[in-house]
């Protein structure tokens, strides 16, 4: 059974840093992209990023570019993001959610998790 | 970067009623598009993927057609578990946008 759980969300004050984990289980982590989807409160989703399955390649929306990283420790079947310069608009419930190819574009996603809440206030 | 467009932004059907909802991209995307279905207060859901296969174990009453730049996601008879928003979302390239979502309301 295919697991994702965040953990690492908080509240964080405006400028501030925090770093996102997503543990995985139960599919071969290093064969898939990941991404992390937000939502802000009783907004929609907006897609944040996502990484290839090896970590060649990472793609990020535009609001975050140059703010937010991501990256895999594929020995640990964890994926990360790194949040810097945080602003109120950040704030959300993030997740992440494994795709169903190792491309991190041009790939659905199938699984997500429960999802942690990032308040920058 | 390709805008995602879903129409209506809400509505709202008695059960047994046929619902569509529509995605417009701003740019062709071939069938890269997916529908995935978010219930109040839970995770989201993938329903539909490559524009009009249906994920496993999702009913049939639920139907995505479509390619290019318009999409339709179709409840053939809306059922009260069907209350939820429903989101498209283009996976051709980067960045991998959503649309606005679609919340449907049992009248």
């Amino acid at each position: 059974e295919v697991q994702l759980l965040e953990s690492g969300g908080g509240l964080v004050q405006p400028g501030g840093s925090l770093r996102l984990s997503c543990a995985a289980s139960g599919f071969t982590f290093t064969s898939y992209a990941m991404s992390w989807v937000r939502q802000a409160p009783g907004k929609g989703l907006e897609w944040v990023s996502a990484i290839s399955g090896s970590a060649a390649a990472t793609y990020y929306a535009d609001s975050v570019k140059g703010r937010f990283t991501v990256s895999r420790d594929n020995s640990k079947s964890t994926l990360y993001l790194q949040m810097n310069s945080l602003r109120a608009e950040d704030t959300a419930v993030y997740y992440c959610a494994k795709s169903v190819t190792q491309y991190g574009s041009g790939s659905y996603v199938d699984y997500w998790g429960q999802g942690t809440l990032v308040t920058v206030s | 970067d390709i805008q995602m467009t879903q129409s209506p932004s809400s509505l709202s059907a008695s059960v047994g009623d046929r619902v569509t909802i529509t995605c417009r991209a701003s740019q062709g995307i071939s069938n890269y598009l997916a529908w995935y279905q978010q219930k109040p207060g839970k995770v989201p859901k993938l329903l539909i993927y490559d524009g009009s296969t249906l994920q496993s174990g999702v009913p049939s009453r639920f139907n995505g057609s479509g390619s290019g730049t318009d999409f339709t996601l179709t409840i053939s008879s809306l059922q009260p578990e069907d209350v939820a928003t429903y989101y498209c979302q283009k996976y051709n390239s980067a960045p991998l946008t959503f649309g606005g979502g679609t919340k449907v309301e049992i009248k």
